[in-house]
């Protein structure tokens, strides 16, 4: 199955500095990576998404890379502010199949210090 | 919509006992998933449903846990006999065919 791997584990940052997650995945057929904030004690929750026949995609300070000939996207967040510290966690699925599953990265503590 | 509800939202066992998460998905969405979370090991999918039927349970750890689907808008998924081990927050999820996950908000347990 596919198999998606999240760097880094921890990242701190200023508040107004700019902060960037990686992921790489294996399976070359997928064609959907949704980013998730998960706050704690929180359920995760989807903020930004983008499939396989886009490669950027933007939403005020967020904005997610795809780069299909070497399997990995990012998130960059611009303008850090103390309420973005969250864990984040990519994920990349197959999707339009019985088999579109996402398989998640084991996320990104992410620590704004303002 | 309300979104994914699950119950109950905390529960604390002693071992041995029968645990039972509930959950029902937004309605139309025909993915339903069970996840555990832990320190641990993260986000890990224990089974995935669709139409009710399930397609992925290589996730259950054991044969102490079973999911059940009678039908679109019900799911429970049972621990017996339960075990310290166990403590873990469950989250629910669901989605269409080309909509977004949506977790619930999850059932933090606790076995004593």
């Amino acid at each position: 199955g596919e198999n998606v791997e999240q760097h880094p584990s921890t990242l701190s940052v200023q508040e107004g500095d700019s902060a960037v997650i990686k992921c790489t995945y294996s399976d070359s057929a997928s064609n959907y990576f949704p980013w998730y904030k998960q706050e704690l004690g929180k359920r995760p929750q989807l903020i930004i998404d983008i499939r396989s026949n886009v490669g950027e995609k933007k939403d005020q300070r967020i904005a997610v890379t795809l780069n299909k000939t070497a399997k990995h996207f990012s998130l960059h967040i611009t303008e850090t502010q103390p309420e973005d510290s969250a864990v984040y966690f990519c994920a990349a699925s197959l999707r339009g199949s019985t088999l579109g599953r996402l398989y998640f990265g084991r996320g990104t503590q992410l620590t704004v210090w303002p | 919509d309300a979104g994914v509800i699950q119950s109950p939202r905390h529960e604390v066992t002693e071992m041995g006992q029968e645990v039972t998460l509930r959950c029902k998905p937004i309605s139309g969405h025909d993915y339903l998933f069970w996840y555990r979370q832990t320190m641990m090991r993260g986000l890990e999918l224990l089974i995935y449903f669709n139409n009710n039927v399930p397609i992925d349970d290589s996730g259950m750890p054991e044969d102490r846990f079973s999911a059940k689907m009678p039908n679109a808008s019900f799911s429970t998924l049972k621990i017996q006999p339960s075990e310290p081990r166990d403590s873990a927050v469950y989250f629910c999820a669901s989605r269409g065919d080309n909509s977004p996950l949506h977790f619930g908000n999850g059932t933090r347990l606790t076995v004593t």
